[in-house]
């Protein structure tokens, strides 16, 4: 049982690149989350999926994309990637309303 | 909507001393709460949450907080920590509708340093 698990755990992107990361749960979890960790703001939602092939967006959305096509995966998606999207991202999985499930995160740079 | 301050961003504490985090939230709504520890290059891990019933709530690791309603605060404390505790501590809201979705909202983080 892996938990959560976030692919790649590191990536460096020039600016206008585009990207994936992968968080995949094996907890058949129904609820699932992206969040950037930024210094002095703590986490902040991206968007989550209530489940298989639904998506909704967060507080921060803009320059990101997401899909859930089966339950066990949460992609995100940066299609042109700016510097000011250089953060550390994770991923939550959860299997009811009130405790989430974290990965260990992707930390992204964007030169 | 929902905000959570953190009142202190660093706290420097000796080991076997103890500790006291303190989170206050607004919310114009009920919510459930959280504390949550990420350990160096890692991810958050569930210390302890609040959902309902007795304001003390205990944790893992020797941690226990206190759900002040009137003063909205969830403050977090251990009476003696160890140097395995040097991490980040985040504490989290989540609004208690159905249309919240579990989306947890989460304050700027306090870093706990814990010296010999």
């Amino acid at each position: 049982n892996a938990g959560v698990t976030q692919t790649p755990k590191f990536r460096v992107l020039k600016t206008g690149q585009s990207m994936t990361l992968l968080c995949a749960q094996d907890m058949n979890h129904e609820y699932m989350y992206w969040y950037r960790q930024d210094p002095g703001m703590g986490l902040r939602l991206i968007h989550y999926s209530v489940g298989e092939g639904t998506t909704a967006k967060g507080e921060v959305p803009d320059g990101y994309n997401v899909s859930r096509l089966k339950k066990q995966n949460f992609l995100l998606g940066l299609e042109s990637a700016a510097p000011s999207q250089t953060s550390v991202y994770f991923c939550a999985s959860s299997p009811i309303l009130y405790e989430q499930y974290f990965g260990p995160g992707t930390r992204l740079t964007v030169t | 909507a929902q905000s959570v301050t953190q009142l202190d961003s660093q706290v420097p504490v000796f080991e076997e001393a103890p500790v006291e985090l303190r989170c206050n939230y607004s919310s114009s709504v009920s919510v459930y709460l959280f504390w949550y520890v990420q350990y160096p290059n890692q991810g958050l891990q569930l210390l302890l949450k609040y959902l309902s019933g007795s304001t003390l709530v205990k944790g893992i690791n020797g941690f226990e907080a206190e759900f002040n309603k009137s003063q909205t605060s969830f403050h977090l404390r251990k009476p003696s920590v160890h140097i395995s505790d040097t991490a980040e501590y985040f504490c989290a809201v989540s609004a208690m509708t159905t249309d919240s979705w579990g989306k947890l909202q989460f304050g700027a983080g306090t870093q706990v340093v814990v010296t010999p």
